[in-house]
């Protein structure tokens, strides 16, 4: 079974700043697949990011990008550049053998103008 | 369209009634998943299907959820004999072939309030 953590329910950034929100996970599988996806007031879940995790290099996504800390098991996802669009719920999310994905209880992120 | 559409938006019902719950995947996704989200909280799995092989229930709280899929096409999650707790957000994603490196492609959901 997998597990994933994030820790800070709230978090807000000043327009144009960086934020990084944090996921931690637990697995006991070799092969994962670690996920970013945004949920803004539409409720539509709408895919960030994704991390394989038998990939070293760090995934990017234009203003977004990871750092994946495998012998951590952390998975934080940086937003550069912060827009008031990227006002949203963030959840971090693994999956693995298992084809559901597993989340986190999310990041609420507001930008402030 | 070509996402993941559900129906009804919102759902009021009262305790004790039956409700239906529909998804259109995306065509030709061979696998489809419901969730649900309670207020405030992340996603839970209800169940997976993957083309006509037998659905993975592991996730269904109760044996009063069920859910249908025929073929590739059209699912329906039913809740039978409402109960408050059952008042959350119901969401449906589509993937175009199982496994877990696939990306679920979510719907809008539907909004269940259980009075």
């Amino acid at each position: 079974a997998q597990t994933v953590t994030q820790s800070q329910p709230e978090m807000s950034v000043q327009e144009a700043e960086t934020v990084t929100l944090s996921c931690t996970y637990d697995t006991s599988e070799n092969n994962y697949y670690l996920f970013w996806y945004k949920q803004p007031p539409s409720r539509q879940m709408i895919l960030v990011i994704r991390q394989e995790a038998y990939k070293q290099q760090n995934a990017t996504e234009n203003r977004f990008s990871v750092n994946f800390q495998k012998a951590a098991k952390s998975f934080s996802l940086k937003i550069s550049d912060s827009q008031l669009g990227d006002t949203a719920m963030y959840f971090c999310a693994a999956s693995g053998s298992a084809r559901q994905l597993t989340f986190g209880s999310g990041t609420q992120l507001t930008v402030l103008p | 369209g070509a996402g993941v559409s559900q129906s009804p938006s919102n759902k009021v019902t009262e305790k004790g009634k039956d409700v239906e719950l529909r998804c259109d995947p995306i065509s030709g996704h061979t696998a489809l998943y419901w969730y649900r989200q309670r207020l405030g909280q992340g996603l839970e799995f209800l169940i997976y299907f993957q083309g006509n092989s037998a659905p993975d229930k592991s996730g269904l709280p109760s044996d009063r959820f069920s859910a249908e899929r025929t073929g590739e096409s059209v699912s329906t999650l039913t809740i039978q004999r409402t109960q408050q707790e059952d008042s959350a957000v119901y969401l449906c994603a589509s993937s175009l072939a199982p496994g877990g490196r696939e990306t679920q492609y979510f719907g809008p959901g539907t909004r269940l309030l259980v009075l």
